[in-house]
């Protein structure tokens, strides 16, 4: 069954600072890779994803993501965390069968002026 | 407007009362699904519908049911209200599978307090 493990619950960076986020994932099948954002008081929005092809993929607001098979990870970064980056941040991993996704605990970035 | 609204946005009902959460989607996706959000868990699928006819529990699904009542609108009842239900609902749409993967939108949430 597929599983994703989400390493630190809370972030903190400073302003300009490198946004790391981790993700690994456990998949029997080779899994569809999606990082989602939570700002307060909203919705979840996808930020990126990653299903075949380059294993580099550039998503929304700077952020991007590395899909490395060899390490089961799906880390997010972004060069310089800005103020408004502060939210939760979901990893998640498409089910065996396509059909639903399977969704880390979340990461709440806190981003410090 | 949004494409998938959430009815009520919070609610603070008490222990045994039956209560519905609805999602309204105007996206014209055929699978809708329902979450609920607690802290330091993530999101857990309650339910799932691929389309009117078809109900999936997901990995959370005692103590909840759910009815599909249209294409667009898909609702959650909890029977009998518990205090260890209070959360975070979500409600999100997708499209059928195409290229192998499932976008899924979100809606804004529903907040529920059960006292």
């Amino acid at each position: 069954a597929q599983s994703v493990t989400q390493l630190g619950s809370h972030v903190s960076v400073s302003e300009g600072a490198l946004v790391l986020l981790r993700c690994n994932y456990s998949s029997s099948v080779p899994p569809y890779l999606f990082w989602y954002v939570q700002y307060p008081n909203q919705g979840l929005q996808l930020l990126l994803k990653y299903t075949t092809g380059a294993t580099l993929v550039k998503g929304i607001n700077g952020f991007e993501a590395e899909f490395k098979k060899s390490e089961t990870s799906f880390h997010l970064t972004k060069p310089s965390a800005h103020m408004s980056d502060a939210a939760e941040y979901f990893c998640a991993v498409l089910g065996e069968y396509g059909n639903k996704l399977v969704f880390g605990a979340g990461t709440i970035l806190r981003v410090k002026s | 407007d949004a494409d998938v609204t959430q009815t009520p946005r919070n609610r603070i009902t008490k222990t045994g009362k039956r209560i519905m959460l609805e999602c309204s989607q105007t996206k014209g996706h055929d699978r809708m699904y329902w979450y609920r959000q607690d802290p330091g868990l993530g999101l857990r699928l309650i339910y799932y519908s691929f389309d009117v006819k078809d109900i999936n529990k997901g990995e959370i699904s005692d103590g909840y049911s759910v009815s599909r009542q249209a294409q667009a609108k898909f609702s959650l009842s909890l029977e009998s209200a518990i205090p260890n239900q209070t959360a975070l609902y979500f409600c999100a749409t997708s499209d059928l599978d195409r290229g192998g993967y499932n976008e899924q939108f979100f809606g804004p949430g529903t907040r529920l307090t059960v006292l």
